[in-house]
């Protein structure tokens, strides 16, 4: 069975920075590209960042360009989204997402249970 | 970027009834489309992929067709576990992007 435990959400100031991990297990997660997508209280869902399998290629969403990072860790089975010079409107619940596939670019058929970001002063 | 139009963003409906859930896209994405079903307080459940594609564990009420810039989702004989918001996602270039979703009422 598939799983993707999200952690490391929290409160963080304006221009601060915080880093989710994402823990899989269930796939061989290597095989498969991951990604990000979060959803801003009552609103609806925001691609958000992906990576390949092996790491070796990214792409961001506009919002999140040069302020977010998306990484991986094949060896433990880690996601993970480094994110910097945080504002207010990245304030969501932040989801990790596994593809359907493998090769390839696909959409997401498993999600993590989601980890909430709120960025206030 | 794919712009997604979704349409209704709300719908109310009966037991037994079926419902069609649209969402456009601005440009040609082949069959790159995906259904998702939301509860309150959940994750996105797969409900679709490639427009068509019925995912594990869904049931058959269940139903999509599309290719291009339209496509259509179909719940026939809605039960009351129906009863969420359903978004559609493009993942044919990126950044991907998700319709604005629509919320499903049963009455």
């Amino acid at each position: 069975e598939v799983q993707l435990l999200g952690s490391g959400g929290g409160f963080v100031q304006p221009g601060g920075s915080l880093r989710l991990s994402c823990t899989a297990s269930g796939f061989t997660f290597s095989d498969f590209p991951m990604a990000w997508v979060r959803q801003a209280p009552g609103k609806g869902l925001e691609w958000v960042a992906m990576i390949s399998g092996r790491g070796r290629d990214s792409y961001y969403a506009a919002s999140v360009k040069g302020r977010f990072a998306i990484t991986r860790d094949n060896t433990n089975n880690v996601l993970y989204l480094q994110m910097t010079r945080l504002r207010v409107e990245d304030t969501a619940v932040y989801f990790c997402a596994k593809q359907t596939h493998t090769g390839g670019w696909y959409g997401f058929d498993s999600w993590g249970q989601g980890s909430l970001v709120a960025v206030s002063s | 970027e794919t712009t997604l139009t979704q349409s209704p963003a709300f719908v109310s409906a009966s037991p037994g009834d079926t419902v069609s859930i649209s969402c456009q896209a601005s440009r040609d994405i082949d069959d790159d489309m995906n259904w998702y079903q939301q509860k309150p307080g959940e994750s996105p459940v797969l409900i679709l992929h490639e427009a068509t594609t019925l995912a594990p564990g869904i049931p058959p009420r269940f139903s999509g067709s599309g290719f291009g810039t339209h496509f259509t989702l179909v719940i026939n004989n809605i039960e009351s576990e129906d009863a969420a918001l359903y978004f559609c996602l493009q993942h044919d270039e990126f950044p991907y992007t998700f319709g604005q979703g629509t919320r499903l009422e049963i009455k």
